[in-house]
């Protein structure tokens, strides 16, 4: 089976922080993908991240940065200086074997204020 | 380029009533999945439309039911609704590709009341 947890149900920063959203996989296959998503209030999920098990590089877009690790099965997700526009709930997920199904994590609420 | 697009945008019904959702996938997408999300919690699972078949399904009752026309658009029908069935209901499109692993692009969601 597989399985997503976020432990951080809630994180609290003032702009310009540097936050990092924490996620742990479960799975016994091989081959599989991870996702971040992020959720703002008016619902629509937006996608923000995919990375395979093969890769383990990490990646950095703008303020975002991933940090893949295989050894602890974590897929870490960092927001550097912050800012108000941040402020929504981020989603971890496991895609796995021949099936294209997402399985979510309970999400990370990010408030971010001034 | 239009995105997933979903229809209403909200919902009430009563208990035993039956609703049926839409979803019109984003340009270029064949592959439809739905998911409920009940307040606080992480999207889950309900099923997965290819080729206007039901591919794969979560752990939902039969009283979920689906359906997926030839232009690829889909409908997710709810019988007998339960008070629990309130939550916002997301659909997601992907695009073609050959290993089926492909990021999945989510509509704004039909939230679903039931009283």
């Amino acid at each position: 089976a597989q399985k997503v947890t976020q432990a951080q149900t809630e994180i609290s920063v003032v702009e310009k922080e540097d936050v990092t959203l924490d996620c742990v996989y479960e799975t016994r296959d091989t081959t599989y993908y991870l996702f971040w998503y992020k959720q703002p209030p008016s619902g629509e999920l937006v996608f923000l991240i995919r990375r395979n098990s093969f890769d383990e590089q990490n990646e950095i877009s703008g303020r975002y940065s991933w940090n893949f690790q295989k050894s602890t099965s974590s897929f870490n997700f960092t927001i550097t200086a912050s800012q108000v526009v941040d402020s929504a709930v981020y989603f971890c997920a496991l895609q796995t074997g021949t099936a294209s199904k997402l399985t979510f994590g309970t999400g990370t609420r990010l408030q971010v204020t001034l | 380029d239009a995105g997933v697009t979903q229809s209403p945008t909200h919902l009430i019904k009563t208990r035993g009533q039956q609703v049926t959702l839409r979803c019109s996938p984003k340009s270029g997408h064949d592959t439809v999945s739905w998911y409920q999300q009940a307040l606080g919690q992480g999207p889950q699972f309900i099923f997965q439309y290819y080729e206007e078949e039901e591919r794969q399904r979560g752990n939902f009752p039969d009283r979920f039911s689906g359906h997926q026309f030839p232009n690829y658009s889909s409908e997710l029908n709810v019988n007998a609704l339960l008070l629990g069935d309130s939550a916002l209901y997301l659909c997601a499109s992907s695009s073609p590709g050959t290993s089926g692993k492909r990021e999945q692009f989510f509509g704004p969601g039909t939230r679903l009341t039931v009283l």
